[in-house]
């Protein structure tokens, strides 16, 4: 059964500086990663998708990495802005996606 | 991306109704839907796999007399909430996927507030 683990739960910082979101997996098997940001109240916003066989994609200030033997995927985000305050969710891709627990972010302006 | 809309984005309603919220595909055939749920500052839990013209297949510990899921055709599957009560009330999300396709869409999500 697959699990997915994000680290940190919760992550404070100050504007403009570069983070790291992390995300683990059990089971190696998967279609692809997808990174997810979900406002307070709001549904899902895809940010980026990494199929199995590629090994990280880039939009704008966000690039995320994929590691398949490790069961590993960060996000990367650059110059953090108060607007990317939200929580940050990963999701592997098989049969089933299942979802992380997130990461909720809050830049400090 | 592909469009998956959700109906209705907001619904309140009374402890013992039933409640009906809709998952369509606008530019593609969703042969499989799924249905997630969320509750406040958790993560999105599966419910159920719908395919298209079979039974869905529930996640363990979900009610499926109590969540009824019909995927009728291959732009919309619609969940029932019968006789809600309190502890229904989530934020619930679809995701559709089309055939042969492995990214999923998802739906803006439907909250659920009983009464």
């Amino acid at each position: 059964k697959q699990e997915v683990t994000q680290i940190p739960a919760a992550l404070s910082v100050p504007e403009g500086e570069n983070l790291v979101l992390n995300c683990s997996f059990t089971d190696s098997a998967i279609y692809n990663l997808q990174w997810f940001r979900q406002d307070p109240g709001k549904g899902l916003t895809s940010l980026l998708l990494i199929q199995s066989s590629q090994r990280e994609q880039t939009s704008g200030r966000l690039n995320a990495s994929l590691d398949k033997s490790s069961g590993r995927s960060t996000l990367y985000i650059a110059a953090s802005q108060p607007g990317d305050s939200a929580t940050y969710l990963c999701a592997s891709g098989g049969f089933k996606t299942i979802f992380g627990a997130g990461t909720r972010l809050f830049v400090k302006a | 991306g592909a469009v998956v809309s959700q109906h209705p984005s907001w619904v309140i309603c009374k402890s013992g109704t039933s409640v009906k919220i809709e998952c369509r595909s606008l530019d593609f055939q969703a042969t499989t839907m799924f249905w997630y749920r969320q509750f406040p500052k958790q993560s999105l839990m599966l419910m159920a796999t719908s395919n298209e013209g079979s039974k869905a297949t529930y996640e363990q510990g979900v009610e499926k007399d109590k969540f009824l899921i019909n995927h009728a055709s291959l732009t919309l599957s619609t969940l029932t909430v019968t006789s809600a009560h309190p502890e229904d009330s989530s934020f619930y999300i679809c995701s559709a996927r089309g055939s042969g396709v492995r990214e999923l869409f998802f739906g803006e999500g439907s909250r659920l507030t009983v009464l």
